[in-house]
C-alpha cells in the first residue's frame, strides 16, 4: 500500500506570493490533516478534513486555507506570504472513522519563503 | 491548553547502549502517540499507545494515563535510530480528529 504522498518537496517562494501544497493519502483514507514543523515552534496543528469537510481547525490565521476533494486528496494553500511562513509542512492520514486512530505521515514539503 | 514535555531534550548514546525516553503531559488525554523524525523529516509513527505496553523489536512503550506519563525505550541502540522522537496526544473533540499536541522532541544520536 502506498504511503502518504506529498509534493513538492521543496518550494522557493517570495513574501507575498501563494502556494499551494498537495496531499495525497493512504488509499481508503479518509481524514487528512496538516501541520505546520519550525525550529521555533514546533509541530503545529493547522486542519483536519474529513469527506470534504473541516472538522478542525488550529490556531492559524486565515491566510493559511485548505480543502479536500471526493477522493481524499487534500491541499492547502497559504496566500500573501511571509517570512515566518518557512517550514515544513506535513500532511497526515488515518482512516478517520474512529475517534482515536494512529496517524501516518507524509514526507513532506519544505518551502522556504524569500 | 495541555502540556506535552519531553525529557532529556538531547541524548547521546554510543551503538549499543539502552535508553529510555520520557513523555509527561499536563491533562488527561484519549490518544498518545510516539513518532521518529528521521534525517529526511519523515515523520514515522513508532507505538499508537494511549495506555498499556506496546513492544516492537528492539523498540517498546509504557503509557501509564492514570499518572500522565509515557515511556520510550531503546534497547541495543543502533546508528540508524538516531534522529528525534516526538510524543504527541490528542484530545477529543467530539468525532473531530487529528490535533495532535506535540512535545518539543527528544534528539538521539548515537555513535558508531
Amino acid at each position: 500500500k502506498a504511503g502518504v504522498t506529498q509534493t513538492p518537496r521543496y518550494l522557493i517562494k517570495t513574501r507575498g506570493q501563494q502556494v499551494t501544497l498537495s496531499c495525497s493519502p493512504i488509499s481508503g483514507h479518509r481524514s487528512v490533516s496538516w501541520y505546520q514543523q519550525t525550529p521555533g515552534q514546533g509541530l503545529q496543528f493547522l486542519f483536519e478534513y474529513f469527506s470534504e469537510t473541516q472538522r478542525n481547525k488550529g490556531n492559524f490565521p486565515g491566510r493559511f486555507s485548505g480543502r479536500q476533494f471526493s477522493n481524499s486528496r487534500s491541499e492547502m494553500n497559504v496566500s500573501t506570504l511571509e517570512l515566518g511562513d518557512s517550514a515544513l509542512y506535513l500532511c497526515a492520514s488515518s482512516p478517520g472513522t474512529a475517534i482515536n486512530e494512529k496517524l501516518f505521515f507524509g514526507s513532506g514539503t519544505q518551502l522556504s519563503v524569500l | 491548553g495541555i502540556q506535552v514535555e519531553q525529557s532529556p531534550p538531547d541524548l547521546i548514546l554510543q551503538e549499543g547502549a539502552n535508553s529510555t525516553l520520557r513523555c509527561n503531559f499536563s491533562d488527561s488525554v484519549n490518544n498518545l502517540q510516539w513518532f521518529h523524525q528521521n534525517p529526511w523529516g519523515q515523520l514515522i509513527n513508532l507505538f499508537y499507545i494511549p495506555s498499556g505496553t506496546k513492544q516492537n523489536g528492539r523498540l517498546s512503550a509504557t503509557t501509564v494515563a492514570t499518572e500522565r506519563y509515557s515511556l520510550l525505550y531503546i534497547s541495543s541502540s543502533q546508528t540508524t535510530d538516531s534522529g528525534v522522537y516526538f510524543c504527541a496526544v490528542e484530545r477529543n473533540y467530539g468525532g473531530s480528529q487529528g490535533n495532535l499536541i506535540f512535545g518539543k522532541g527528544t534528539k538521539l544520536s548515537v555513535k558508531p
